[in-house]
């Protein structure tokens, strides 16, 4: 079982929908809990962290569910430049569990 | 600007062939991380330093060795290319092992 695990997509909406991905991470120890943004052919850049009792920032919310392991990204009245791939990442708690682990990343195309 | 560069961009290489990369930060921050990613794979983790001359091994860290003689430079360097280490490799550093992760551009290797 992958530790971090995200559907792969894609998703493809229309211009203003609502959509939310869901990923789940196997390390109930895990402390930290990001969503990063990656465009075509580009580096993975910070989205948002996500905190224990949800966060917003602008069109985008965040939540994370401790007890089912997951977090969740919803993204509101989407636009076209939100098409990209958006990346979970987890945090663990100690030793080499420090270190950031990625999922693989759920693909998002919005439509005109 | 993520104070974070990598070259080269882009490398062809043949198999056997020693491969140097490089990672230069202008921040002057203590961790740094060199990841690849390949499709189905998301990033996943290959060395990783906590400061200069400071280094572990990741997850996939067969076939390759780093170097941190400065605080600003990682150098990843494959040594004997096989066609398996054709991948996108990009290079991060975080402010402290509780924060994000800032990405340089990549670097697109190719082993012929």
């Amino acid at each position: 079982r992958k530790e971090v695990e995200q559907d792969p997509g894609p998703f493809n909406v229309p211009e203003g929908a609502t959509v939310a991905f869901n990923c789940t991470y196997s390390n109930s120890a895990s402390q930290s809990f990001f969503w990063y943004r990656q465009d075509c052919r580009k580096e993975p850049k910070l989205l948002m962290s996500v905190y224990s009792s949800g966060n917003e920032d602008g069109r985008f919310t965040a939540q994370l569910n401790r007890a089912s392991q997951y977090i969740s990204l919803l993204i509101r009245d989407s636009k076209l430049s939100d098409s990209a791939t958006y990346l979970c990442v987890v945090r663990g708690l100690s030793g080499s569990a420090r270190q950031l682990t990625f999922g693989s990343g759920t693909q998002l195309t919005v439509l005109p | 600007d993520a104070g974070i560069t990598q070259s080269p961009r882009h490398k062809v290489t043949e198999t056997g062939t020693p491969v140097t990369l490089r990672c230069h930060q202008t921040e002057n921050h203590r961790y740094m991380y060199w990841y690849r990613q390949d499709p189905g794979h998301g990033l996943r983790l290959i060395h990783y330093s906590y400061g200069v001359k400071d280094t572990d091994k990741g997850e996939v860290s067969d076939g390759y060795s780093v170097s941190r003689s400065k605080t600003e430079d990682f150098l990843l360097t494959l040594e004997s290319a096989t066609s398996s280490q054709t991948s996108v490799y990009f290079c991060a550093h975080r402010t402290g092992l509780n924060t994000e992760a800032f990405f340089g551009q990549g670097t697109r290797l190719t082993v012929v």
